[in-house]
């Protein structure tokens, strides 16, 4: 039973370019989270999704960002126009049907822009 | 609004010692479920233990178990028998019952585990 997926584990982009990062989740798991993790800090949620619904955005930045989550395939993170303020890890995670489950994390998507 | 707070930016422990890492948290919400994560240098976020705020009876995983204070609002990790692998950040986290899906972490611990 694969656990949540995310890909690529490392990314590197130059300033003004666009990052997208990429989460499959857990079988099974229909709700997808998207959270930033910055130097030597805790995570702060980005977004909440569910298949072809943006459930909460309120931790997204209000430009640049934007994040899907298809009916079919993974869930995409793009971060357009990068700048060196968006190094940072990029966590997704996923959870069954029911609100309130237990968020399963992925490994990460370190974003390096230069 | 929801917060965490985590008072001990590092702690240490000789091995097969025990720690308690501490956590308070404010929430609104009737219900709400706590989590301690653990993030070892990989970097990888693995979930540590769960308690669901209605249940009175603290979590317990094997060597970790929390000592959950509902009226203080004190959510504390305890890790008996510690051992190398236990070294790595620990997060407690809030989630409320709602639709938000938003879990609210604290600032972290680093736990390092002495031989």
């Amino acid at each position: 039973n694969a656990g949540v997926m995310q890909n690529p584990r490392h990314l590197v982009r130059r300033r003004g370019q666009e990052a997208r990062l990429r989460c499959s989740p857990m079988k099974g798991h229909s709700h997808v989270y998207w959270y930033r993790q910055l130097p030597e800090e805790g995570l702060k949620f980005m977004v909440y999704l569910q298949k072809e619904n943006i459930i909460d955005e309120s931790g997204m930045p209000k430009e640049r960002f934007s994040a899907e989550f298809p009916k079919e395939g993974p869930s995409i993170l793009r971060i357009q126009q990068v700048v060196r303020g968006d190094s940072a890890a990029y966590f997704c995670a996923s959870s069954p049907q029911r609100s309130g489950e237990t968020q399963y994390f992925g490994p990460g998507t370190r974003l390096l822009v230069l | 609004a929801q917060t965490v707070t985590q008072s001990q930016p590092e702690m240490s422990v000789q091995e097969a010692e025990t720690v308690t890492l501490s956590c308070t948290y404010d929430t609104s919400e009737s219900n709400y479920y706590l989590f301690w994560y653990k993030q070892p240098p990989s970097r990888q976020m693995i979930l540590v233990i769960r308690q669901e705020a209605y249940k009175q009876q603290n979590a317990t995983e094997n060597r970790f178990s929390v000592n959950f204070q509902k009226a203080a609002k004190s959510f504390s990790l305890k890790i008996s028998d510690s051992q190398l692998g236990d070294t790595a950040m620990y997060f407690c986290a809030c989630l409320g019952s709602g639709n938000t899906g938003k879990l609210i972490f604290g600032q972290g611990t680093t736990l390092q585990v002495k031989p």
